[in-house]
């Protein structure tokens, strides 16, 4: 069964640095999204993605942050100087366009921020 | 703005009992309604969705869910509990239309006791 997938399940680093959370969406989706989820809190829509361009983003989704589609099969999402309250597990989404309201998630990538 | 409410952020059953876990919408516009299930260290999966056909609906593990409108509650249920089913459990909105991003509530610890 196809599955969304994301590299790495774990991230460590250092305030103020620059991280990039990878994701593959199923093959044939054509709608992307990240969420996040913060230690014990609720999961949070940050941004969804289609057509080569954001449809939607979030208040969190602030300047810091930036999403990309660098080829066929990827979906990224960056952070450029990371804040110890951006610790959390970040889920990545994808939706087909026959169904684009069931979302598919990967397993997340948790962010430690020390 | 949508929101989802679920009531009771830890439930704890004995294994063979009904699981009922509550949840509650506000939308502005006629919803598609979700139930999330997300086991130790995993990412969210789909149990089931409503999405303004059949109001009682049917999803994996033998769980389903009835979406009352009067009510704005879309609670989900299973007849008799099993070790396995124990979780958490999100319930989420969405804006009917393709792509849209979801919100969720603030999720359900479910435990299940022999």
């Amino acid at each position: 069964e196809p599955e969304v997938t994301q590299t790495p399940s774990h991230q460590v680093t250092q305030m103020g640095q620059e991280v990039i959370l990878r994701c593959v969406p199923i093959s044939n989706h054509l709608y992307f999204y990240w969420y996040r989820q913060i230690l014990g809190q609720k999961v949070e829509f940050l941004v969804s993605f289609y057509n080569n361009e954001i449809s939607e983003k979030s208040e969190i989704f602030d300047d810091q942050f930036s999403v990309e589609r660098p080829d066929g099969s990827n979906f990224t999402l960056k952070i450029r100087s990371t804040k110890l309250e951006d610790s959390a597990m970040y889920f990545c989404a994808s939706s087909d366009p026959g169904s684009s309201y069931e979302q598919y998630f990967g397993p997340g990538t948790r962010l430690t921020v020390t | 703005a949508q929101s989802v409410t679920q009531l009771g952020s830890h439930v704890s059953v004995s294994e063979g009992a009904l699981v009922l876990l509550r949840c509650n919408y506000s939308s502005s516009v006629p919803p598609y309604l979700f139930w999330y299930v997300q086991y130790p260290n995993q990412g969210l999966q789909l149990l089931l969705k409503y999405t303004s056909a059949a109001t009682l609906v049917k999803g994996i593990n033998g769980f389903e869910a009835e979406f009352k409108k009067s009510e704005t509650s879309f609670h989900l249920t299973k007849p008799s509990a099993h070790m396995s089913d124990a979780a958490e459990y999100f319930c989420a909105v969405s804006d009917t239309g393709g792509g849209n991003k979801l919100t969720f509530g603030t999720g359900t610890q479910l435990k299940v006791e022999l």
